[in-house]
This record gives C-alpha cells, structure tokens and sequence, in this order.
C-alpha cells in the first residue's frame, strides 16, 4: 500500500526542540522530493520544507528558515524535520507529503494523516 | 512571496448546482498553479495540477483553467461528496504558497 506515516508529534515546551519523521511505502521513496505542509488549528495549508530525492536542492518558508532543517534517509525511506527554538505559532498539525518531482519542488500528490504539534508552557 | 487571494470565502450551493472557485495570484504563476480538496479530518487531495490537468483517480466533473494571475476550479454538477474546503497553490521561482481557502456548504 502506498503511504507516509508520520509520527514524533507531541506537546512541547516554547523553546525546545522536537524532531518529526515521516516513514513511505509502497513507492521508490528516492525516485522523489519531499515536503513538509503545516496546518494551525481552523487554519488554512502552509509549506513548512522541501527537499530534492538526493538532498541536492532544500528550501524553507520564511517562517521557519534558521531554525528547522529538513533531511532524509533514502535507504530507510524516511524524511525527518528538526524542530528548534519552537514558537507558540508553530503549532499544527503537520503533514508529510510526495511530490511528483525528483528535484524540483512542484505539487503534492501524496499525504500522509499528520502528527500534531503542539507549543505551550 | 506570492500571495494567492481565493475567492469567495464560503460559497454556498446546493448538489447539481455548478461551482466556480477563483484564485488570484500577486504575480504570474504561468500555469504552475495546483487545486486541492480537503474533507474535515482528513489530509488534502490533489485535484488539479498545472492550472488545467486533472490528478489521477479525479472526476471530470473538476475542472480548472489558468494560466497567468487568474485561475478558477469549475465542479460542474455538485455531488454530496464534493462540500469540503478548496485550497490553491503555487510553484512559481521554487517557493511554494497556498490560497487561504474557499469552503464549499451545502445550501
């Protein structure tokens, strides 16, 4: 069966630090790039991170550029986000998704049901 | 940034009726612009990629047009299952940026 599961969500404290992974199957998980797509609570969709099939080609939306960093295991086909310096505005629900593109960050043709995160003291 | 201005908020209609969703985009997209479905509680599906291509699996009843600043998704007969929030995206310069959506309610 095709699919991301993402899982490490959790309540943290602003400040700290978290790390999400996101495990696929049931595709050649290096064929393609990979994101990470957030969304508040009641909110509307945000693009968070990407990164090209051999991390040759990263990029980040403003808002967590310095303080998250995207990577991936090709050989266990698993994409992790790195979460640090969390702000209370960084609570979501976070979403793994497959993009149709090796190396260019193009669409999302495949989620995963997201793991929450959520930031307060 | 390019920012994407989705119109109406709400739109309400009843089943069979015809939808039309606008985006607009800041900046020409060309036709790098992409329409997505999503159902309470669940993660959102592609629809439409490159303003007019229908994803695998999506009904013909979808359709979208574009290219340029201005784009719509058209649901031509309303089927129960097609009330959900509808969101627009875009690929332009390797930055990516949502719509901040438009709810589709049953009348």
């Amino acid at each position: 069966e095709v699919q991301l599961v993402e899982s490490g969500g959790g309540l943290v404290q602003p400040g700290r630090s978290l790390r999400l992974s996101c495990a696929a199957s049931g595709f050649t998980f290096d064929d393609y790039a990979m994101h990470w797509v957030r969304q508040a609570p009641g909110k509307g969709l945000e693009w968070v991170s990407g990164i090209s099939w051999n991390s040759g080609s990263i990029g980040y939306a403003d808002s967590v550029k310095g303080r998250f960093t995207i990577s991936r295991d090709n050989a266990k086909n698993s994409l992790y986000l790195q979460m640090n310096s969390l702000r209370a505005e960084d609570t979501a629900l976070y979403y793994c998704a497959k993009d149709p593109s090796g190396s260019y960050f193009w669409y999302f043709d495949l989620w995963g049901r997201g793991t929450l995160v959520t930031v307060s003291s | 940034e390019i920012v994407l201005t989705q119109s109406p908020a709400t739109l309400s209609l009843s089943p069979g009726e015809r939808a039309t969703l606008s985006c607009r985009a800041s900046q020409g997209v060309s036709s790098y612009l992409a329409w997505y479905q999503q159902k309470p509680g669940q993660a959102p599906r592609l629809l439409i990629y490159d303003a007019s291509n229908r994803a695998t699996g999506i009904p013909a009843r979808f359709s979208g047009s574009g290219p340029g600043t201005d784009f719509t998704l058209t649901i031509s007969s309303l089927e129960p299952e097609d009330f959900a929030v509808y969101y627009c995206q875009q690929r332009r310069n390797g930055t990516i940026t949502f719509g901040q959506g438009t709810r589709l309610e049953i009348k």
